[in-house]
């Protein structure tokens, strides 16, 4: 299994561009989800779904987009970019079992840069 | 105020140390998870737990629902033991994480 994988590892945008930072995972787990971490703060989440098909909003979702068109992907759109957008991405997935959900396993990281 | 403090923010420990790190939250929770980031950035899970105590080689994860607190203890630290630890906790009446701003840990040799 390759886990969750994350692609861009880098990425520098000007003010305004848009991209999609995208997230993937191997293990058919039902949540997903996409955090942020910047210097002085905890992991803040963006956004989650619990499953395909189905989305919803974190602590700080504003200026980005989901889509959960299929169990393992889980694509981050950034509509147009801010500098406030600069900062670390994480993607994590994690099963459920009896209603209730479990380990979370984290992608690699984004390192976004906004200029 | 943070639903979810973690004490110290800083720890420097000499190698062979014994390190306790603590987490406090203030909502009912499902779950408890202890988290491991090291300087390269990735993030590991070390512990998910939702009451009593887990062990897992030189790491002991605690929890007292009563109190609303957590303890992480490290035995015989090693440099390779230093990382940023971070507690999350999982409120009862959702599937989100809230995290802790974390703990950075120095184990000199």
């Amino acid at each position: 299994n390759a886990g969750v994988t994350q692609t861009p590892k880098f990425q520098v945008l000007k003010t305004g561009q848009s991209m999609t930072l995208q997230c993937a995972q191997d293990m058919n787990h039902e949540y997903m989800s996409w955090y942020r971490q910047d210097p002085g703060m905890g992991l803040r989440l963006i956004h989650y779904s619990v499953g395909a098909g189905i989305t919803d909003q974190g602590e700080v979702p504003n200026g980005y987009n989901v889509s959960r068109s299929t169990t393992e992907d889980f694509p981050l759109r950034l509509l147009s970019a801010a500098p406030s957008q600069t900062s670390v991405y994480f993607c994590a997935s994690s099963y459920s079992s009896g209603g209730s959900y479990n380990e979370q396993f984290f992608g690699p990281g984004t390192r976004l840069t906004v200029l | 105020k943070n639903e979810v403090e973690q004490s110290p923010q800083n720890l420097t420990a000499q190698e062979g140390e014994f390190i306790t790190i603590n987490c406090s939250y203030s909502v009912g929770i499902s779950a408890l998870h202890w988290l491991q980031q090291h300087p390269g950035g990735g993030i590991v899970s070390l512990f998910m737990l939702s009451s009593g105590k887990k062990k897992h080689g030189r790491l002991i994860a605690t929890i007292n629902i009563q109190e609303k607190h957590s303890s992480l203890h490290i035995t015989a630290s090693h440099p390779r033991d230093s990382a940023v630890y971070i507690c999350a906790v999982r409120e009862t009446s959702g599937s989100r994480l809230t995290f802790g701003e974390g703990t950075q840990l120095t184990v000199n040799p």
